[in-house]
């Protein structure tokens, strides 16, 4: 089936405005998370979903960010108010269940530049 | 902040001969993985090792995990240009969050 995508691929914002990204995980997978990579850097955790229970928010760096997910599909990280240092790819990873637990499936990326 | 920390951050090589990378982390974990990332994108998972397990093989990708020093290595024998990439560990500790390293970039020359 078709793994994890990201949409939009590129986004250039002007900083101070709102960006939404958009992550579409494996079908059937209940858990998804965000993390941010800086140039050169390694992944940095955001947030995490699982099933119906409560997010794992520990890793937002501020209140401009924030994330949804409807049920066990898409999920929104919206970046409010956006500073140049919010520029770095963010990465959305999905996983499913049974043998496979602990491997995460990541999508393509969205790129964030803010100018 | 990054639990684990790889080791060398870069290292280039000749195609067909092997490559080590090393991964040190801090806190008591249930497995290690390793994923590689091309150009800068989505992550790929390469292998898991569990913490009750030393060693592991996948075809050319040789991992250890050494529990009592806290470290894993990742070796790739017979390294090809297709293999040009950075390759990040990521451990998992109770929950299910995976915290990763640092990366090592890794340059295959033909």
């Amino acid at each position: 089936g078709a793994g994890v995508s990201q949409s939009p691929s590129n986004k250039v914002t002007e900083k101070g405005k709102d960006v939404e990204l958009r992550c579409d995980p494996i079908s059937g997978h209940t858990a998804l998370y965000w993390y941010r990579q800086r140039l050169g850097q390694g992944l940095e955790f955001l947030i995490y979903f699982q099933g119906n229970s409560a997010p794992d928010k520990s890793g937002l760096p501020s209140d401009r960010f924030s994330a949804e997910r409807t049920g066990e599909s898409v999920s929104t990280l919206t970046i409010q108010r956006t500073q140049q240092e919010d520029s770095a790819v963010y990465l959305c990873a999905s996983r499913g269940r049974g043998a496979k637990l602990e491997t995460q499936y990541f999508g393509p990326g969205t790129r964030l530049l803010v100018l | 902040s990054q639990q684990g920390e790889e080791d060398p951050q870069a290292l280039s090589i000749q195609e067909g001969e092997n490559a080590t990378m090393n991964c040190s982390y801090k806190t008591s974990i249930n497995n290690l993985q390793w994923y590689r990332q091309n150009s800068g994108r989505g992550l790929v998972h390469l292998i898991l090792i569990r913490s009750n397990e030393r060693e592991k093989h996948s075809g050319r990708l040789r991992v250890t995990l050494d529990t009592s020093k806290k470290s894993s290595s990742l070796l790739i024998t017979a390294s090809r240009a297709a293999d040009t990439a950075s390759y990040f560990c990521a451990t998992q500790a109770a929950g299910n969050k995976l915290t990763f390293g640092g990366g090592t970039r890794v340059l295959v020359k033909p």
